[in-house]
């Protein structure tokens, strides 16, 4: 049974400071690892999608990197600002036949000014 | 363009009622994709969606839970009996097709059961 491992439950750092995020699999027989954030009552946003193919991902100031065969993940936000304060989830799809995603418990990120 | 519309947005019954809640995803998506979020657990999956194929309701946790789709959009999931561990937040999700494509997610509806 494949588990997600997020580590570390919650991070604060000051604004612009550069951070990295990890997620952790058991079973590397992934299709794709997708990172969403989520804001307090709010639904899940959609941040990066790595097929099992690729190494990595970027969009603007987050870079997603994915090591398969170690079962890890990260994701980088540059300069960060307090609109990134969210819980920062992975997910892993092991189906290939339908997004029947495995997350992560998440990171809980706070940006402080 | 509009996302992944929940209704209701909060939900308090009594125990041993019924409950409906309501998706309606983003228009074209042929995928839809039921999650429930509870306090200390995170993410489970419930059922799933694609196309006009059978449901994969291989995460329900029990036959108290159902759901449909009509249409090829608007899904329902439906409760009944509710029991107290059902309280949760019930989230839907919408994907523009079946393989590697990001899941959009409504905000969710906050089922209390008391």
């Amino acid at each position: 049974k494949q588990e997600v491992t997020q580590i570390p439950a919650a991070l604060s750092v000051p604004e612009g400071e550069n951070l990295v995020l990890n997620c952790s699999f058991t079973d590397s027989a992934i299709y794709n690892l997708q990172w969403f954030r989520q804001d307090p009552g709010k639904g899940l946003t959609s941040l990066l999608l790595i097929q099992s193919s690729q190494r990595e991902q970027t969009s603007g100031r987050l870079n997603a990197s994915l090591d398969k065969s170690s079962g890890r993940s990260t994701l980088y936000i540059a300069a960060s600002q307090p609109g990134d304060s969210a819980t920062y989830l992975c997910a892993v799809d092991c189906t290939g036949t339908a997004s029947k995603l495995t997350f992560g418990t998440g990171t809980r990120l706070q940006v402080t000014l | 363009g509009a996302g992944v519309s929940q209704s209701p947005s909060n939900k308090v019954t009594e125990k041993g009622k019924d409950v409906e809640l309501r998706c309606d995803p983003i228009s074209g998506h042929t995928a839809l994709y039921w999650y429930r979020q509870s306090l200390g657990q995170g993410l489970e999956f419930l059922i799933y969606f694609q196309g006009n194929s059978a449901p994969d309701k291989s995460g329900l946790p029990s036959d108290r839970f159902s759901a449909e789709r009509t249409g090829g959009s608007v899904s329902t999931l439906t409760i009944q009996r509710t029991q107290q561990e059902d309280s949760a937040v019930y989230l839907c999700a919408s994907s523009e097709r079946q393989y590697n494509s990001p899941l959009h997610f409504g905000n969710g509806t906050r089922l209390t059961v008391t």
